[in-house]
């Protein structure tokens, strides 16, 4: 069973310049949520996917889109970079029908904004 | 979602037994109590889950009073490697928006010591 993967692992971006993210979702899984992490503190909810369409989104400005495609693998992509979206941008993937509400996250892509 | 408030750190020596717990007074009949590990530049990892009473897996408890209105997290002889950010949250698996999106406070940070 292959789990989460994200790329790139680092990036790093000028303000004002747009960026795209990809996860590979675990087998299986058909739901993918993106959460956003800033330096000591806890993961901020961005949005989630379902079957390819937005299920839910967080307090977060319409720059930040998502797509999720056939095979539930998804990309987060982000416009007009501002220096406060540097951050650590987790992937987590889930089987909605599961009982356990268990999500599986992947290592991250750390994004730093100069 | 239910607001959840836990220490921001504790210290523990190796072999003990370390109790974090958790605040949610706000807690709805349909939320459920979930528990995530976190090690520096890692993505969180699903630790333990429950509604009430206690739960017990491979790694931990999870002790939940007949009220609800808190939890406490369990790890029975704590060595170094579990020195992480333990984060607790409470959530609904069907808030509105289908699958359970997670809502991340700032965590505990436990420092295991020799």
């Amino acid at each position: 069973e292959t789990g989460v993967t994200q790329s790139p692992t680092h990036l790093i971006k000028t303000r004002g310049q747009q960026v795209t993210l990809r996860c590979s979702s675990q087998s299986g899984h058909n739901t993918v949520s993106w959460y956003q992490q800033a330096l000591g503190q806890g993961p901020q909810f961005i949005f989630q996917y379902y079957r390819e369409e937005e299920n839910g989104r967080g307090n977060f400005p319409p720059r930040f889109s998502g797509l999720q495609f056939p095979n539930y693998s998804s990309e987060l992509n982000v416009n007009a970079l501002e220096l406060d979206d540097s951050a650590l941008y987790l992937c987590a993937s889930s089987e909605r029908e599961a009982p356990s509400y268990e999500q599986y996250f992947g290592p991250g892509t750390r994004l730093t904004v100069t | 979602l239910a607001k959840t408030t836990q220490p921001i750190s504790m210290d523990s020596y190796e072999g003990q037994e370390v109790n974090i717990t958790c605040s949610h007074n706000n807690i709805a009949t349909n939320d459920y109590i979930t528990w995530y590990q976190q090690f520096p530049s890692q993505g969180p990892r699903f630790i333990i889950q429950g509604y009430k009473t206690k739960v017990t897996n491979e790694v931990a408890s999870l002790f939940i009073p007949a009220d609800r209105k808190s939890s406490t997290l369990s790890l029975p002889r704590v060595s170094l490697s579990d020195t992480a950010v333990y984060y607790c949250l409470v959530g609904d698996r069907n808030s509105g928006a289908g699958s359970y999106q997670l809502t991340f406070g700032k965590g505990t940070k436990l420092s295991v010591i020799p």
